[in-house]
């Protein structure tokens, strides 16, 4: 049973423009969110995360939003960049780390 | 560079065979996690030990089974090895048993293909 899930496998944006990934979960028990970028050939690699009690977190150009009625998290990406281009892991924390299954993110230049 | 070192980088073997992967954690880690992705999936997370005891179990089969070493190193081991299990084995560790403080730090994975 998938408890996090993200269901556009791929995105493709402009250079420049914002990109929105999306990631959904079920347990309402998770209390910690992050986001993870991999580029091929390369672990995962921390980029963001978000306490249960916040819903939003802002890094540079990303921005972490947790709607938490919802049970709805997204990444924002502004602005894209070439260099953002690779797959993104959703994950959340409950009693251990649930991963979604990625979404491939393309910035076209 | 995430710290956390994984051996092999790729391996090949027939089926009904045994592999072993290695991981070294981060230096002052204690938790390390193994995780399974295999293609168009996500990380499918099989096993976590902390300072060498096993701390939560996930879609780990029975013919896999985990260690982590006095020195924090973990292996993974996959014996009867079938088609089904060629896939990216990572590790990855964190300071803290639930991890809940941080983020897990992933090594760049071990490429296990059976033939």
């Amino acid at each position: 049973d998938q408890q996090v899930k993200q269901n556009s496998p791929s995105l493709s944006v402009q250079e420049g423009r914002i990109s929105i990934l999306n990631c959904d979960y079920t347990n309402s028990m998770f209390d910690y969110f992050l986001w993870y970028k991999k580029y091929p050939a390369e672990g995962p690699t921390f980029l963001i995360s978000i306490s249960s009690i916040k819903d939003k977190n802002e890094d540079g150009r990303f921005t972490v939003f947790l709607n938490k009625s919802a049970k709805h998290l997204s990444l924002h990406i502004v602005p894209s960049q070439p260099g953002d281009s690779a797959v993104y892991f959703c994950a959340a924390f409950g009693n251990q780390f649930y991963f979604g299954t990625g979404t491939s993110l393309t910035v076209i230049p | 560079d995430s710290g956390v070192t994984q051996t092999p980088k790729h391996l090949i073997t027939a089926t009904g065979q045994r592999v072993t992967l290695r991981c070294s954690p981060r230096s002052g880690d204690l938790s390390v996690y193994w995780y399974q992705q295999s293609l168009d999936q996500g990380l499918q997370f099989l096993i976590q030990y902390y300072n060498g005891e096993e701390r939560a179990k996930g879609n780990i089969l029975e013919r896999f089974s985990a260690q982590q070493f006095p020195d924090l190193h973990s292996e993974l081991n996959l014996s009867s090895l079938e088609l089904g299990d060629s896939a990216l084995y990572f590790c990855a560790s964190s300071v803290d048993p639930g991890g809940a403080a941080g983020e897990l730090f992933f090594g760049e994975g071990s490429r296990l293909t059976v033939l």
